[in-house]
């Protein structure tokens, strides 16, 4: 039982347009939700975090929302860059107040072409 | 400063063979996580310490595989008689008390031949 999920394994865009990555969750007890990037051989990259108790979050191109009712939140790049080619998966706890562990969607590779 | 590190970066092995991994967390990081991930999935979770105690060893798949952190910096994740099943990239994270942020080290790719 996949916890959370990212439909779409690619996503291609074309620099400076924006890149909206998708991702749902099943368990309602989510509270932290964080997105992380990866290129080949790397470990995952910190990008930006929402909590539950709000909507949107906000760092520079990223912009991450959150639609509760939904179980459903977003990324969106703007604009994007040939850099921001990478793996980019979402990521669910119960909190750093709970074990803090992390349930990590499948991933979404994002190419974005120059 | 220094980020979270792992050796060795690749291990090849042959099944049924012992094998251990290392972590050093970043300075000061009470928390410490393994994950491993297979190819074409996210990281699954593993194991948790904060200190020197598993706080949470739920994602460990069976008893092949223990993990220690005896001084509360260092980990290391031990499998015992390894299987074709266990290669993947073994992921260390770590992160300060009360954090949600983790960190997470380059990883070591494990192959069981």
């Amino acid at each position: 039982d996949q916890q959370v999920k990212q439909n779409s394994p690619s996503l291609s865009v074309q620099e400076g347009r924006i890149s909206i990555l998708n991702c749902d969750y099943t368990n309602s007890m989510f509270d932290y939700f964080l997105w992380y990037k990866k290129y080949p051989a790397e470990g995952p990259t910190f990008l930006i975090s929402i909590s539950s108790i709000k909507d949107k979050n906000e760092d520079g191109r990223f912009t991450v929302f959150l639609n509760k009712s939904a179980k459903h939140l977003s990324l969106h790049i703007v604009p994007s860059q040939p850099g921001d080619s990478a793996v980019y998966f979402c990521a669910a706890s119960y909190g750093s107040s709970n074990t803090g562990k992390l349930i990590f969607g499948q991933g979404t590779t994002l190419q974005v072409k120059p | 400063g220094a980020g979270v590190s792992q050796t060795p970066s690749n291990k090849v092995t042959e099944k049924g063979k012992y094998v251990e991994l290392r972590c050093d967390p970043i300075s000061g990081h009470t928390a410490l996580y393994w994950y491993r991930q297979s190819l074409g999935q996210g990281p699954e979770f593993l194991i948790y310490f904060q200190g020197t105690g598993a706080a949470d060893d739920s994602g460990l798949p069976n008893d092949r595989f223990f993990a220690v952190r005896p001084e509360g910096s260092v980990s290391t994740l031990k499998i015992q008689r390894t299987e074709r099943g266990d290669s993947a990239v073994y992921l260390c994270a770590s992160s300060p008390l009360g954090y949600n942020e983790q960190f997470f080290g380059p990883g070591t790719r494990l192959t069981v031949l």
